[in-house]
């Protein structure tokens, strides 16, 4: 029972360079997330998505894409990395059901640094 | 705005007593609240949930939340501590039905139970 996969857990980049982090969740949930954790702050939505073909913006967007082709996947692209990106990304999934009080599963997170 | 706040960074127990983490929250509407615990190098585990009914709501490892509409809280509890308890504790809040599914999270509290 996999539940949420991330991949990698552990990135070093340099300013400027692009990477793909992966999300796969083998739950058939409908709703997927990606949040940034620093410390002292929570969690910030980064972007999310309600399905296959469906992706909106969170509270810090900028400089990031997903995009949503399956059910199963939903990965966070940098396109130009900046050391301000440096933090550990947590994608998550949940079922939507009719009253959107579902939890949600986390992945292990992607500790990220960027040089 | 809406808001979830945790005004203590740091909770100190011994083992044995009870514990309490703090939670309180401001959303229009009926909120759907949540409490989640993240171990280190980890993601965020569900604990428990809050939707309606008895105020008084029993989770995962013998925790505990007790809702407060007059108050705005929703406090975290443990009637005795173990040493295994201690972790990274995050509330979070959605907003009933109008949120599109996402939550709004506390900054958490670190809760250090000693022997």
């Amino acid at each position: 029972n996999a539940g949420v996969t991330q991949t990698p857990k552990f990135q070093v980049l340099k300013t400027g360079q692009s990477m793909t982090l992966q999300c796969a969740q083998d739950m058939n949930h409908e709703y997927m997330s990606w949040y940034r954790q620093d410390p002292g702050m929570g969690l910030r939505l980064i972007h999310y998505s309600v399905g296959a073909g469906i992706t909106d913006q969170g509270e810090v967007p900028n400089g990031y894409n997903v995009s949503r082709s399956t059910t199963e996947d939903f990965p966070l692209r940098l396109l130009s990395a900046a050391p301000s990106q440096t933090s550990v990304y947590f994608c998550a999934s949940s079922y939507i059901g009719p009253y959107s009080n579902q939890p949600q599963h986390f992945g292990d997170g992607t500790r990220l640094s960027i040089l | 705005a809406q808001s979830v706040a945790q005004p203590e960074d740091q909770v100190n127990v011994a083992e044995g007593n009870p514990l309490t983490v703090k939670c309180t929250y401001s959303v229009s509407g009926n909120p759907y609240l949540f409490w989640y615990v993240q171990y280190p190098n980890r993601g965020l585990q569900f604990l428990l949930k809050y939707i309606t009914g008895d105020n008084l709501v029993k989770g995962s490892y013998g925790f505990e939340a007790e809702f407060n509409k007059s108050q705005t809280s929703f406090h975290l509890k443990k009637p005795s501590a173990l040493v295994s308890d201690s972790a990274l504790y995050f509330c979070a809040v959605r907003a009933g039905l109008d949120s599109n599914y996402q939550l709004i999270w506390g900054a958490g509290t670190k809760l250090i139970i000693k022997p």
